[in-house]
């Protein structure tokens, strides 16, 4: 079946500090690989997405690179701020007649100032 | 603005009584979806629609029910055979169904039974 692994939470950095937000997936066939992004109370945003092997999707100054060798789609940025505090969510929709999104559970980022 | 509105933001009700989320998007997506999340948990699918007055089974879909009789709207029934109903419910929709069409995500309802 299709997964989706996260390292688990939370993670706590202060401000300028670099992030990286470990994913790593099982899919039938080259998944399209998503990050989203979960403010308090609120929806999920789409952060960024990769569709194919070795694209960079960025957004935000965050990016994530679709690794097919070692089936990853860690998430970075090189300066967080207080305002990136949020879940962050990893997830895929896999090839094919398969529609189904299927997400982490979320790593909680905490940046203190 | 195009977008995807659910209401309201916060519901509450009492154990035995159905009730009915909205979900209305104006971005054109012939696909709408229902999602449940629980607390530290990632999100699962209620219900999913491809296109109007057609609607599928998610993993959790026993005491959930849904209609889709416009392309804009995805209303979702809480209905008393729902055992654990008090959740954060979110509504999406995309392009298509499938890859590598995107998902996007209204702002969610917080409903609570007691």
């Amino acid at each position: 079946g299709n997964s989706v692994t996260q390292m688990e939470g939370p993670v706590t950095l202060s401000e300028e500090a670099f992030l990286t937000i470990n994913c790593t997936y099982t899919a039938t066939g080259y998944p399209s690989l998503f990050w989203y992004v979960q403010y308090p109370g609120e929806g999920l945003q789409l952060l960024l997405k990769a569709t194919k092997a070795d694209d960079k999707g960025s957004n935000k100054g965050f990016e994530a690179t679709y690794r097919k060798e070692t089936t990853s789609f860690h998430l970075e940025k090189g300066s967080v701020q207080v305002s990136d505090s949020a879940v962050y969510f990893c997830a895929l929709i896999p090839r094919g007649s398969n529609y189904k999104l299927t997400f982490g559970k979320g790593t909680l980022l905490t940046v203190n100032p | 603005d195009g977008g995807i509105t659910q209401s309201p933001k916060y519901l509450f009700r009492k154990e035995g009584q159905n009730v009915t989320l909205s979900c209305e998007q104006n971005l054109n997506h012939d696909a709408m979806y229902w999602y449940r999340q629980d607390p530290g948990q990632g999100l699962r699918l209620i219900y999913y629609s491809q296109i109007v007055n057609d609607f599928q089974k998610g993993d959790i879909a026993e005491g959930y029910s849904v209609s889709r009789e416009k392309k804009e709207s995805f209303p979702l029934t809480v209905t008393s055979a729902q055992k654990n109903p008090t959740a954060f419910y979110l509504c999406a929709s995309s392009i298509d169904l499938g890859s590598p069409y995107e998902q996007y995500f209204g702002p969610g309802t917080r409903l609570t039974v007691t």
